[in-house]
């Protein structure tokens, strides 16, 4: 089966640094790629996706890069604020089925 | 917006009892899932719902798991006979429909608590 692992598994940077998190997925028929953003007892929240066929996608402060050769996917954040601060995960999902495999999570702790 | 909501927000029940988890996904969605989150650890896909049936499921999801949707708006998962282990954030999630188009949406979770 599908497995994410994700990195770091804490990032803490400046109010208005950038940063990146990193997952790679083990199966090379995984074809979607969501974000999802949980703060602290509450639901994880999607925030971006990008599917097999786009090697980039950007919203707002917001982008991710797929690279399927190498079978890793990134999220970027730029200008960072304290309210980003939350747990990120990344999923991977293929089209013979429904399941998100979820990566590890990354707690992200921006300091004003 | 739309959002699907889960009933009840805190669950504490005896090991060996019976647990009913409630979800409403959102209206117009077809597609049924259940996740759970152990504290501190990653989101784990339990099951997937379609058309009344299973269409897929994980190896957490053993016999002692079930999943109904008893009318047309609810969804609930049956823990048979809950395990210390089975204590964790359970979250419902809904789609419009199965395709890699399709994003999942969560509940706000329930969480287990087994004494």
């Amino acid at each position: 089966g599908e497995n994410v692992e994700q990195h770091p598994s804490t990032l803490s940077v400046q109010e208005g640094d950038s940063a990146v998190i990193k997952c790679t997925y083990s199966d090379s028929a995984s074809n979607y790629f969501p974000w999802y953003k949980q703060e602290l007892g509450k639901r994880p929240q999607l925030i971006i996706d990008i599917r097999s066929n786009v090697g980039e996608k950007k919203d707002q402060r917001i982008a991710v890069t797929l690279n399927k050769t190498a079978k890793h996917f990134s999220l970027h954040i730029t200008e960072t604020q304290p309210e980003d601060s939350a747990v990120y995960f990344c999923a991977a999902r293929n089209n013979a089925g429904n399941m998100l495999t979820f990566g590890g999570g990354t707690r992200l702790m921006v300091k004003p | 917006e739309p959002e699907v909501t889960q009933t009840p927000s805190h669950q504490v029940t005896q090991m060996g009892q019976e647990v009913i988890l409630r979800c409403v996904p959102i209206s117009n969605h077809l597609y049924f899932y259940w996740y759970r989150q152990i504290l501190g650890q990653k989101v784990e896909f339990l099951v997937s719902f379609y058309n009344n049936e299973i269409s897929e499921k994980s190896e957490i999801f053993d016999d002692q798991f079930s999943v109904e949707r008893p009318d047309g708006s609810n969804f609930t998962l049956k823990i048979r006979s809950t395990k210390l282990e089975d204590s964790a954030m359970y979250f419902c999630a809904s789609s419009a429909s199965g395709s890699t188009r399709s994003e999942q949406y969560f509940g706000p979770g329930t969480r287990l608590t087994v004494t």
